[in-house]
């Protein structure tokens, strides 16, 4: 079965420090992975997500990620953090060797950005 | 481009009663699912569909029932609503259940049961 672990349920950042959300998934096969924003009273929005090529995937709103085989990661970051990132991000994963599996969600880390 | 369509957007219920949970979507989606969103607990999959008449259950179904009638609509039923079923509910589809499919998220109903 597949897991993944969000190191951190709440990371404070100042505007313009870089973001670092970190991910970390259990897998028996290289996974395909996700990362959704939920922002208040919002739905989940995907940012970006890694199947296949290109292990550094850069998503909307100027947030990149890496899937690193060799530490099992797929860290969330972003260069300079604005007041309007605040929201709570999720990691999800999903095997690439079947079907009918649905994704499967980390607990998620909020994000708060300080003036 | 209405995307997935949920309602209510809230919902108080009082213990034993029983509702139903709308879910619709425009983009001919195969797949869709309902996740419900407790703090620190993250979204947990309740059920999901990978087509018309097709249900699965996914890891906390016990309580709430689904039907896909139609490609559009996945509804999702409380029995006798309790306490323990407050929670922010979500509903998901995507093109198909592939891997590599990314969800296309509702924006929530918000259930409280007294």
């Amino acid at each position: 079965a597949q897991s993944v672990t969000q190191l951190g349920s709440h990371v404070s950042v100042s505007e313009g420090a870089l973001v670092l959300l970190r991910c970390n998934y259990s897998s028996s096969v290289p996974p395909y992975l996700f990362w959704y924003v939920q922002y208040p009273n919002q739905g989940l929005q995907l940012l970006l997500k890694y199947t296949t090529g290109a292990t550094l995937v850069k998503g909307i709103n100027g947030f990149e990620a890496e899937f690193k085989k060799s530490e099992t990661s797929f860290h969330l970051t972003k260069p300079s953090a604005h007041m309007s990132d605040a929201a709570e991000y999720f990691c999800a994963v999903s095997d690439p060797n079947s079907g009918n599996t649905p994704l499967v969600f980390g607990k998620g880390t909020r994000l708060s950005v300080i003036a | 481009n209405a995307g997935v369509t949920q309602t209510p957007k809230f919902q108080v219920l009082k213990t034993g009663q029983s509702m139903t949970l709308q879910c619709a979507q425009d983009m001919n989606h195969e797949y869709m699912s309902w996740y419900r969103q407790d703090p620190g607990m993250g979204l947990r999959l309740i059920h999901y569909s990978v087509g018309a008449g097709i249900t699965d259950q996914g890891e906390v179904p016990n309580g709430y029932n689904v039907s896909r009638s139609t490609t559009e609509d996945f509804p999702l039923r409380l029995l006798s609503a309790a306490p323990s079923q407050t929670s922010v509910y979500f509903c998901a589809s995507s093109l198909k259940q592939g891997a590599n499919y990314g969800y296309t998220f509702g924006s929530g109903t918000r259930l409280t049961v007294v």
